[in-house]
């Protein structure tokens, strides 16, 4: 199963429109970063998050990290079809050493 | 521009060939990843290393061998490459927070 996972799976928006993105850990979440991948290309990191409650935004995006440390959401605010790809979520789940586990993606296309 | 660079961006091989994957970046990162992407299941862990002349097994090791030339390289290399491995490869680096990615390579196995 899983350690890390993401909701939705897949998202189809309106351009303009706003929409939110999750990623849910049974554990303590040490970092979690938020990471953009474009169809076919490399992932782009977008932002980290370290502390209970921190938010973080860049542009039109913002990440919120909730107090346990175990949820973060990813907002878009009016959406574009520069939005579209795949965001993945990581997260440093305070392993001996120093990897990042991944959820498994939530797949945006925004429609013009 | 700096940052990761896999060779080579795609690849066929048939069942039972050999071919290794190439990793260099130019961050001066010390720690370095090879993960395989596949659809539904996210990005899993093949092997890493924290520093040159280290290297550890991740989370899907088995086929798969990794060397760490020096500390700009990681090459990855499949000795008897399986349909079971055809995927997306990416390879990344780290130093304290955030991951640098490649591009990726697209590996197909007949």
């Amino acid at each position: 199963s899983q350690e890390l996972e993401q909701s939705p799976q897949s998202l189809i928006v309106q351009e303009g429109k706003n929409l939110t993105i999750n990623c849910t850990s049974s554990k303590t979440l040490y970092g979690l970063y938020w990471y953009k991948q474009k169809y076919g290309e490399g992932l782009i990191f977008l932002m980290m998050l370290q502390k209970g409650g921190e938010e973080k935004s860049h542009e039109k995006i913002t990440a919120k990290l909730d107090e346990k440390k175990q949820q973060s959401s990813l907002h878009i605010t009016a959406s574009q079809p520069s939005h579209a790809g795949i965001y993945l979520c990581g997260a440093d789940m305070g392993t001996s050493y120093d990897k990042v586990i991944f959820g498994p993606g939530t797949s945006l296309s925004v429609i013009p | 521009n700096a940052g990761v660079t896999q060779t080579p961006k795609f690849q066929v091989l048939k069942t039972g060939q050999s071919m290794t994957l190439q990793c260099a970046q130019d961050m001066n990162h010390n720690s370095m990843y090879w993960y395989r992407q596949d659809p539904g299941m996210g990005l899993r862990l093949i092997y890493y290393s924290a520093s040159e002349g280290t290297t550890d097994k991740g989370e899907v090791p088995n086929g798969y061998n990794v060397s760490r030339l020096n500390k700009r390289e990681f090459s990855l290399r499949l000795e008897s490459a399986a349909p079971s491995q055809t995927s997306v490869y990416f390879c990344a680096s780290s130093e304290i927070y955030g991951y640098t990615f490649g591009s990726g390579t697209r590996l197909t196995v007949v």
